[in-house]
C-alpha cells in the first residue's frame, strides 16, 4: 500500500495563478480531508469529504475548492492564489467511526509546501 | 462550536524529567480524541487515541493520556522524557455531529534539554 500520496512536494505560484494539489489514498477510506499548517496555528481544516460526491467546508475554506468523484482521489484547487495561502498543505484520510461520534485516526500524506509570491 | 485548546505553546524540560502537555476541547457530545507527533521536517504520526472504554490510553514509547469528560480534557504525560522526544505535539478531536470534522489544536513544542 502506498498510503496517502500528495503531489507536488513543492510549488511556487505567482499571485492570481490557479493550481490543483493532488491527493490519493489506496486504503478505501471513506473520509478524506485537507489541512494547512502555519507556524503557531496548528493544522486548520480546509475541506473534508465523507464519501464520493460528498464534500463540506472546514474552518478556512475561502479561496479553495474540492471535489470527490472517486473514493481514492480528493484534489484541492486554489482558484486565484494569494500570498496568504503560502503554507504547507496536508491531505489525510481515515475510516468513519460510529455515527454521531467522529472519524478515526487520520493517515497523513507527506505534504505540499506552497509559496505564493 | 468544536474547538481544541493546547494551553502551552512551548514546553522546555530537562532529560529524564516528567512532562505534561495540556489539551482541552469544547464539545458537549461524544468525541474521539487523539495526540499526534511531528518530528522536525516530517509529517504527522499518531501517538495515541481514545475511542471508547478505558479513559487512560498509552503509546508504545511511554506516553499516556487520560480522557476526563467532566473537565473536557485529554492531557498527555510522560514520566521521564528523552532527547528524542523533542518534537511538536498536536491534540485533535473528532466529532460526528454536524459532519465528522477532525479539528487540531495549535500544537505544543516540546524541547528536551540535556
Amino acid at each position: 500500500n502506498a498510503g496517502v500520496t500528495q503531489t507536488p512536494k513543492f510549488q511556487v505560484l505567482k499571485t492570481g495563478q490557479s493550481m490543483t494539489l493532488q491527493c490519493a489514498q489506496d486504503m478505501n477510506h471513506e473520509y478524506m480531508s485537507w489541512y494547512r499548517q502555519d507556524p503557531g496555528m496548528g493544522l486548520r481544516l480546509i475541506h473534508y469529504s465523507v464519501g464520493a460526491g460528498i464534500t463540506d467546508q472546514g474552518e478556512v475554506p475561502n479561496g479553495y475548492n474540492v471535489s470527490r468523484s472517486t473514493t481514492e482521489d480528493f484534489p484541492l484547487r486554489l482558484l486565484s492564489a494569494a500570498p496568504s495561502q503560502t503554507s504547507v498543505y496536508f491531505c489525510a484520510s481515515s475510516y468513519l467511526g460510529l455515527a454521531g461520534v467522529g472519524a478515526y485516526e487520520q493517515y497523513f500524506g507527506p505534504g505540499t509546501r506552497l509559496t505564493v509570491t | 462550536a468544536q474547538s481544541v485548546t493546547q494551553l502551552d505553546s512551548q514546553v522546555p524540560v530537562f532529560e529524564e524529567a516528567p512532562v505534561e502537555l495540556r489539551c482541552n476541547y469544547s464539545s458537549s457530545v461524544s468525541v474521539y480524541l487523539f495526540w499526534y507527533v511531528q518530528y522536525p521536517n516530517q509529517g504527522l504520526q499518531l501517538l495515541l487515541k481514545y475511542l471508547s472504554g478505558s479513559t487512560l490510553v498509552e503509546s508504545i514509547n511511554g506516553f499516556e493520556a487520560e480522557f476526563n469528560k467532566s473537565q473536557t480534557s485529554f492531557h498527555l504525560r510522560k514520566p521521564s522524557v528523552h532527547i528524542s522526544d523533542t518534537a511538536e505535539y498536536f491534540c485533535a478531536v473528532s466529532e460526528g455531529t454536524g459532519g465528522f470534522k477532525t479539528i487540531f489544536g495549535a500544537g505544543t513544542r516540546l524541547f528536551v534539554k540535556a
